[in-house]
């Protein structure tokens, strides 16, 4: 079945502690994207990948990292996570960055920064 | 400013009822348009796409209509029913990305 698959789906943690939500994709997508869904907010970029070793900001990068060592695989690193990045981040991939090509979504991980 | 507003914020009616959701763009260049379908804890779901040349898309009983020239577009719903609570989401895509509307939350009640 053609996915995108995201995990943990939720997570609690502490202000400063690393982590890693990791994103995988098996439809051999070249572009992939992470954003962050907040209340009043709607969804907002947070980075993007157009092909492998190849990424670029959106439009809310502050206190996020990101990699795209293989295709399928582009994993979301907060280095010293903070409350207000308390928030349900999603992680999509399309085919390529034709504005045609439809996105989809993975199921989302809630976030909470205490 | 690339915006997308969407209204109204939220929305209840009764099951069977017919409703229609509304979207005004100021994005530009414009590509196309998407209306997405984001059920309570899930991800988007993309209804219809339009680009700039098409008026009316279906999808079931789902359509979508999109007016170029004054930058709004509509999703209505027909005979609703339960399984259509949930999220509905406007996105424009611009040439170097995409707007996001905020989004109308959709109520279904027996």
């Amino acid at each position: 079945e053609a996915q995108v698959t995201q995990n943990p789906r939720y997570l609690i943690t502490v202000t400063g502690k690393k982590l890693t939500v990791t994103c995988s994709q098996n439809m051999n997508h070249e572009y992939m994207s992470w954003y962050r869904q907040d209340p009043g907010l709607g969804l907002r970029q947070i980075y993007y990948s157009m092909n492998v070793e190849v990424t670029d900001k959106g439009d809310v990068p502050e206190g996020y990292k990101v990699s795209r060592k293989e295709k399928r695989n582009f994993p979301l690193i907060l280095e010293s996570p903070s409350p207000n990045q308390t928030s349900l981040y999603f992680c999509a991939s399309k085919y390529s960055r034709v504005s045609s090509h439809e996105q989809y979504f993975g199921p989302g991980t809630r976030l909470t920064v205490t | 400013k690339n915006q997308v507003e969407q209204s109204p914020q939220s929305l209840i009616i009764l099951e069977g009822k017919n409703c229609t959701l509304q979207c005004n763009y100021t994005v530009s260049p414009f590509s196309n348009l998407r209306w997405y379908k984001q059920d309570t804890g899930r991800g988007p779901v993309s209804l219809t796409i339009m680009t700039f040349s098409e008026n009316t898309k279906s999808n079931g009983r789902y359509t979508a209509t999109l007016d170029a020239d004054t930058k709004q577009s509509s999703l209505h719903i027909t005979a609703s029913q339960l399984s259509d609570s949930a999220s509905y989401i406007c996105v424009v895509t611009r040439a170097d990305g995409l707007t996001f509307g905020k989004g109308t939350h959709l109520i279904i009640q027996p």
